[in-house]
């Protein structure tokens, strides 16, 4: 089966620094990516829509300046957390989208838990 | 709007005892995706299954199974003879599809399943 993969799995940075997260699809190409995160015991919430060689489409509340969001190749979109502050502690997970033989099918990251202090 | 609501925040039973998970969405679209998945304490989002709006036919896997009512716009899950490794948050979701495909997940708030041996 397809798998994405991100990285780090886990970061801890200090108030004030940018944290760069990873996400690839390591067997297939995705058009589109999806950013989600996850606060304690909450659900996932999507950040942004992610495709490959243009901006990203941010949801409503989601700062684009702060959450810096780059598709650059098929394989790859990163999203780098910019003047990280405690409050954006939280469990963030990529999903690939690829164009399977049902239609198009998406696949989730294992997540990177981010824990800023 | 779409929305996913799943009503039973923590559910906890007794090992081998059957357990039924409900899901309820709102959807303006005519076709549409709905999905189940499975959060481990690892974070980590497992699929169980994606039902399309137009295939109302109950599933079965082993001992999970999904009964589809769009009379009711339900979508539930039910665990026979449940096992203390089923222990994981379930989350219930809803995409729409775009016209290239891209599907946004809703999802739902998440029941925390304990089975307790």
């Amino acid at each position: 089966g397809a798998v994405v993969s991100q990285h780090p799995s886990r970061v801890i940075c200090k108030s004030g620094t940018s944290v760069k997260i990873e996400c690839r699809s390591l067997d297939f190409q995705a058009t589109t990516m999806f950013w989600y995160r996850q606060f304690p015991k909450q659900s996932l919430m999507l950040m942004a829509t992610s495709n490959e060689g243009s901006k990203a489409t941010y949801e409503q509340g989601v700062e684009k300046d702060k959450f810096l969001i780059n598709h650059a190749s098929l394989t790859l979109s990163t999203l780098t957390v910019t003047s990280a502050h405690p409050e954006d502690s939280s469990f963030y997970i990529c999903s690939a989208e690829s164009e399977g033989p049902a239609n198009y099918e998406q696949y989730f990251g294992p997540g990177t838990r981010l824990t800023v202090t | 709007a779409q929305k996913v609501t799943q009503a039973q925040t923590e559910i906890s039973v007794v090992e081998k005892e059957d357990v039924t998970l409900d899901c309820v969405y709102e959807t303006r679209d005519t076709t549409y995706y709905l999905f189940w998945y499975k959060q481990p304490p690892s974070g980590e989002l497992v699929f169980l299954i994606r039902r399309n709006s137009f295939d109302e036919q109950n599933e079965i896997s082993g001992r999970y199974s999904w009964n589809f009512q769009k009379s009711t716009s339900s979508f539930n899950f039910t665990i026979t003879a449940s096992q203390v490794v089923d222990s994981a948050v379930y989350f219930c979701a809803l995409s729409e599809v775009f016209i290239q495909g891209a599907q946004k997940l809703v999802f739902g708030q998440g029941t925390r399943l304990t089975i307790n041996p």
